[in-house]
């Protein structure tokens, strides 16, 4: 049984450079969650959809960050232009509303390195 | 202040101890709380919700004061297996949003 699948698991990347992460849910979830985790400030909500809508973005630091979900079983997340500061492990999760909303899955994470 | 707070430990304990975790929130609007776990380089995945009435799953027990603020976390007879990062997490999610809040998490590390 397939759980959430992130790609790349690493990238190593230039400032200044474009970066796009991919995450495709678990099927039959409806909201999908992208994290940030460093180690000063943990794990912070950059987006959250809900049936493949934008609900909240509050936490996307700035426009360098865009976050698109064409479809129900694949999300991407980019980062252009990428800065030193944006180095961190950026999570996927989903979750089945109406159900057990609060019980994320998570995917293993992508490490990005940005140089 | 930070929204949910946790001491981050580490803590070091003897395998089958007992040990207890505590973890603050500052809203007082928040809703449900959760303990998930997250082993080194991993992603978290969740351990348990926390009812008002207090919950146990086996070897683990949930609490919540809410006129404290506060929920904590008690592993009795710890394992090795237990070793892992705590983290704590409160939901004050208005109305159908979601938007879990979490803590930096305790460290704890079972010792054979």
């Amino acid at each position: 049984d397939a759980g959430v699948i992130q790609s790349p698991r690493h990238e190593v990347t230039e400032m200044g450079q474009e970066v796009t992460l991919r995450c495709k849910p678990i099927s039959g979830h409806n909201s999908l969650f992208w994290y940030r985790q460093t180690m000063m400030r943990g794990l912070e909500l950059l987006i959250y959809f809900n049936n493949n809508v934008p609900i909240d973005d509050s936490g996307m630091p700035e426009d360098r960050f865009s976050a698109k979900m064409p479809n129900a079983s694949f999300s991407t997340l980019k980062i252009q232009p990428s800065e030193p500061r944006d180095s961190a492990v950026y999570f996927c999760a989903s979750s089945l509303e109406g159900l057990r909303p609060h019980e994320q899955y998570f995917g293993p994470g992508t490490r990005l390195t940005v140089t | 202040r930070k929204e949910v707070e946790q001491d981050p430990g580490p803590f070091n304990v003897p395998e089958g101890a007992t040990v207890a975790f505590n973890c603050t929130y500052s809203n007082s609007a928040s809703q449900s709380f959760f303990w998930y776990r997250q082993d080194c380089r991993k992603e978290p995945k969740l351990l348990m919700s926390v009812y008002s009435s207090g919950n146990e799953d086996g070897r683990f027990t949930a609490q919540l004061n809410r006129a404290s603020q506060y929920i904590s976390l008690l592993i009795r007879d710890s394992k090795l297996s237990d070793s892992a990062t705590y983290l704590c997490v409160v939901d004050r999610s208005p109305g159908n949003n979601r938007k879990l809040i979490w803590g930096l998490g305790t460290s704890l590390a079972v010792n054979p």
